[in-house]
């Protein structure tokens, strides 16, 4: 399997700008995560899904953010209007679910420069 | 929610010497302790994990303790390698298949 793919590597972008990062987890896993990392917060869960359905949205940091999963193999964050402070590390990690061993698969990551 | 808490946040040793990596969480309701390494420009990577009925298991040179009652755990690496430099951080989560909260992670480098 090639694993969690994510798209885009890296993204520059203007302030106030739309951002679209990409997630596509591993084959038969029913868990999705997206965490955001960064130096002076770490790694931080934004949202996670069970069987495409949104389970807990709370790290969510504001109405800017949003995250969709439409189907079993692709999901995305949207942030709208971009700003500066979003510049970080965006995660995708993938996880069998309920019958597991309960390790996170992670992508490489997707890096955010928000100008 | 849970918070989990790590120390140090950089840690250098010989290379041969031990590394412990201390951690500590707030939810009692935690029951899973997963442990993850970073290497640079990659996603973090499952090296050990631990659940509440265990208090201690090892993998090779990679050992885990957990005392539930103190809502402490650490990682033990022993004859450190070079290969081993890395970040490393320590989550809880309430069950294997919950949502899993990381700390802040330790950067760990191994000097040859």
């Amino acid at each position: 399997d090639a694993g969690v793919i994510q798209s885009p590597r890296h993204e520059v972008t203007e302030m106030g700008q739309e951002v679209t990062l990409r997630c596509k987890p591993i084959s038969g896993h029913n868990s999705l995560f997206w965490y955001r990392q960064t130096m002076m917060r770490g790694l931080e869960l934004l949202i996670y899904f069970n069987n495409n359905v949104p389970i807990d949205d709370s790290g969510m940091p504001e109405d800017r953010f949003s995250a969709k999963m439409p189907n079993a193999s692709f999901s995305t964050l949207k942030i709208q209007p971009s700003e500066p402070r979003d510049s970080a590390v965006y995660f995708c990690a993938s996880s069998p679910g309920q019958s597991n061993t309960g390790e996170l698969f992670f992508g490489e990551g997707s890096r955010l420069t928000v100008l | 929610g849970e918070n989990v808490e790590q120390h140090p946040s950089t840690l250098s040793v010989q290379e041969g010497d031990s590394a412990v990596i201390k951690c500590t969480y707030s939810d009692s309701a935690s029951n899973y302790f997963p442990w993850y390494k970073q290497e640079l420009g990659k996603g973090p990577q499952l090296i050990i994990d631990i659940r509440s009925n265990v208090g201690e298991k090892k993998d090779q040179r990679i050992a885990v303790t957990l005392n539930k009652t103190a809502k402490h755990f650490s990682l033990h690496i022993t004859e450190t390698q070079p290969e081993d430099s890395a970040v490393y951080f320590c989550a809880a989560a309430e069950t294997s298949y919950d949502k899993v909260i990381f700390g802040p992670g330790t950067s760990l480098s191994v000097i040859p």
